[in-house]
């Protein structure tokens, strides 16, 4: 089944304390991204990779880092999590951008106190 | 700067009403266009999309929406609301092939 899997998909943590969020499809997809889900704001590309070693900044990618050293996986990870990242994640992937029909994880909900 | 906007926050309608959710963009070219639709605690799914051609698009779950270019404005319609349509809705923009814009979404409430 074509699919793209987060995890975990809840995850409550403390300030500073690193963390991970696992993100993988099984589609091919060259292009991947994540998005940041609040109210009222709608979602908000954080960061993006066209490919394989590529991946530029979205809107909101102060406090975030990703890496993309596989086609199928793309962690987002928080160095240093603090309280205003607390949010509802998600990861995306699409054949080739944006511009393309994008297929989305079921969601990651991260609180941090 | 690229935006797009969604200017009902919240809809509400009876089952077997029409319904139209209005999307309005700021961008200078034609972009690629987009409804998504997110049920409570899913990911989101895609409606339906124009590219370019014909501005009226047919979508699943018999959704349509129809790019105005005169108005800047993609708004989705569907012409008897069911139960099941109660969710979140998203226009979205995009522009080259890097970036997708979401509009704050519109949640819809369907009375029985």
């Amino acid at each position: 089944e074509a699919q793209v899997t987060q995890n975990p998909r809840y995850l409550i943590t403390v300030t500073g304390k690193k963390l991970t969020v696992t993100c993988s499809q099984n589609m091919n997809h060259e292009y991947m991204s994540w998005y940041r889900q609040d109210p009222g704001l709608g979602l908000r590309q954080i960061y993006y990779s066209m490919n394989v070693e590529v991946t530029d900044k979205g809107d909101v990618p102060e406090g975030y880092k990703v890496s993309r050293k596989e086609k199928r996986n793309f962690p987002l990870i928080l160095e240093s999590p603090s309280p205003n990242q607390t949010s509802l994640y998600f990861c995306a992937s699409s054949t080739a951008g944006a511009s393309y029909e994008q297929y989305f994880g079921p969601g990651t909900r991260l609180t941090v106190t | 700067a690229q935006s797009v906007t969604q200017p009902d926050i919240h809809i509400t309608v009876s089952e077997g009403a029409s319904l139209e959710l209005r999307c309005n963009y700021s961008y200078g070219a034609t972009p690629y266009l987009f409804w998504y639709v997110q049920s409570p605690g899913q990911g989101l799914q895609l409606l339906l999309k124009y590219f370019s051609g014909d501005t009226l698009v047919q979508g699943i779950k018999g959704f349509e929406a129809e790019f105005k270019r005169s108005q800047s404005s993609f708004n989705l319609r569907k012409p008897s609301v069911h139960w099941s349509d109660a969710a979140e809705y998203f226009c979205a923009v995009g522009y080259n092939t890097d970036k997708l814009i979401f509009g704050t979404g519109t949640r819809l409430q369907v009375f029985p």
